[in-house]
């Protein structure tokens, strides 16, 4: 079956503390996973897809084949990061997402 | 904001009715989706299209109808067969393929009494 799993619905941290959002998968294939986020009174929106390897507000993704995880980190969060955050699974040849349960990232000041 | 669009923000509707909501977009993508959010449960897809004439099913597709006849629109129709069609539907369009961005809309809230 075709899963993505964010085992965490809250995740609450300090300014300035490192951060790490879980995202594990379920898939047979090669994959293409995205982290997209939204912001209080925005739209959903991309933050970052694995394929690129970029890092976009100091947040960094690695696909770990081996423990089927594309985890999300960040250094140092701001409190400007918080937000819902969704990891996503695109299957081969679909054009489609796959959406994990969200977890809300609350930074404190 | 611009490029997609969805109307209304808020709707009401009796159960038992049939309700469609609108979905516009204005980038030239080929492809469409439609999601429904509920709390704890994430994004799960409804129905998508990659092609004008043309649209798949998603994961909860029943009680859901969609038609793709111009590459601009993709509205959804929720009919008195969805069992709890309350919910936040979110629209989103990209150019098609596993790679690419999907942008979102900013979604209509439905509440069915």
């Amino acid at each position: 079956a075709q899963r993505v799993t964010q085992p965490e619905k809250l995740l609450s941290v300090f300014k300035g503390a490192p951060v790490e959002l879980k995202c594990n998968y379920s898939y047979s294939g090669s994959p293409e996973l995205f982290w997209y986020v939204q912001y209080s009174r925005q739209r959903l929106q991309l933050l970052l897809r694995h394929i690129s390897r970029e890092s976009i507000k100091g947040f960094t993704a690695d696909l770990n084949k081996g423990e089927t995880s594309f985890h999300l980190k960040k250094p140092f969060a701001q409190e400007e990061d918080s937000a819902m955050y969704y990891c996503a699974l695109s299957p081969s040849n679909t054009g489609k997402l796959i959406f994990g349960q969200g977890t809300t990232l609350q930074v404190k000041p | 904001d611009g490029g997609i669009t969805q109307s209304p923000k808020y709707l009401f509707r009796k159960e038992g009715q049939n309700v469609t909501l609108s979905c516009e977009q204005n980038l030239n993508h080929d492809a469409m989706y439609w999601y429904r959010q509920d709390p704890g449960q994430g994004l799960r897809l409804i129905y998508y299209s990659q092609i004008v004439n043309d649209f798949q099913k998603g994961d909860i597709a029943e009680g859901y109808s969609v038609s793709r006849e111009k590459k601009e629109s993709f509205p959804l129709t929720v009919t008195s067969a969805q069992k709890n069609p309350t919910a936040f539907y979110l629209c989103a369009s990209s150019l098609g393929g596993n790679y690419y961005e999907q942008y979102f809309g900013p979604g209509t809230r439905l509440t069915v009494t």
